[in-house]
């Protein structure tokens, strides 16, 4: 069974404070990670793909994968009530033998940003 | 990134009647997928929509239940037939194309089935 874990939360932070997302997932062999912000009533959009060990900065956004402890997380520094939104983490399932270009999500985390 | 329009937007519908969902790609893509997003809960892939052929369904997703046409490289359709409360949820297409696996999606649909 592929799954990704993410801590539901509610995870409230001051603003202007470090926001630390972190997401698990279950298959060795995914290759690609991607984190998605959804606000409510809205569909999600991408933030930030990652698809090697290290880290990956864009702006206040940082990805972070390592992929000997399966585990894939997102920074947000200098954090805004704008931010406050379902973050939500999803792996690749590469399949047995082809891109399937599948993606599994975990359940999102909800990140509330107070002024 | 490929400008996807879905509609319609939301539907409010009556037991054991049928919704058909569309999906628009302003270019090619190689993948569109079908999601559904049930109330407080993540996206669940329903199905992966292959041009020319029938679409691969995830577990717990039959084609009775859920059938899809993809006629060209830039359109999809689901429709959710015989619908019951339980059917209420978002529904949202996603398109991927070139390296990375990137996918980006649509605008969704919310459903409520009385």
């Amino acid at each position: 069974q592929k799954e990704v874990e993410q801590n539901s939360g509610p995870l409230s932070v001051p603003e202007g404070a470090i926001a630390s997302l972190n997401c698990t997932y279950s298959d060795r062999v995914s290759q690609s990670f991607f984190w998605y912000r959804q606000y409510s009533g809205k569909s999600p959009e991408l933030i930030m793909s990652i698809y090697s060990n290290g880290d990956k900065e864009d702006g206040r956004f940082t990805a972070q994968l390592n992929k000997a402890s399966q585990y894939v997380s997102l920074l947000i520094r200098d954090s805004q009530p704008s931010d406050s939104a379902t973050y939500l983490c999803a792996v690749s399932w590469r399949g047995l033998s082809s891109n399937t270009g599948k993606l599994i999500f975990g359940q999102g985390t909800t990140l509330q940003v107070k002024p | 990134s490929a400008v996807i329009s879905q509609k319609p937007s939301r539907d409010i519908c009556q037991r054991g009647t049928s919704l058909t969902i569309q999906c628009q790609v302003d270019s090619q893509v190689t993948m569109m997928f079908w999601y559904r997003q049930q109330p407080g809960q993540s996206l669940t892939l329903i199905a992966t929509a292959n041009q020319g052929s029938e679409a691969t369904y995830e577990s717990g997703f039959v084609i009775d239940k859920f059938p899809i046409s993809r006629p060209n490289l830039t359109f999809s359709t689901l429709t959710v037939s015989n619908m019951s409360p339980e059917d209420s949820s978002i529904y949202l297409c996603s398109v991927a194309g070139g390296s990375g696996n990137i996918q980006y999606f649509g605008a969704g649909t919310r459903l409520s089935v009385l």
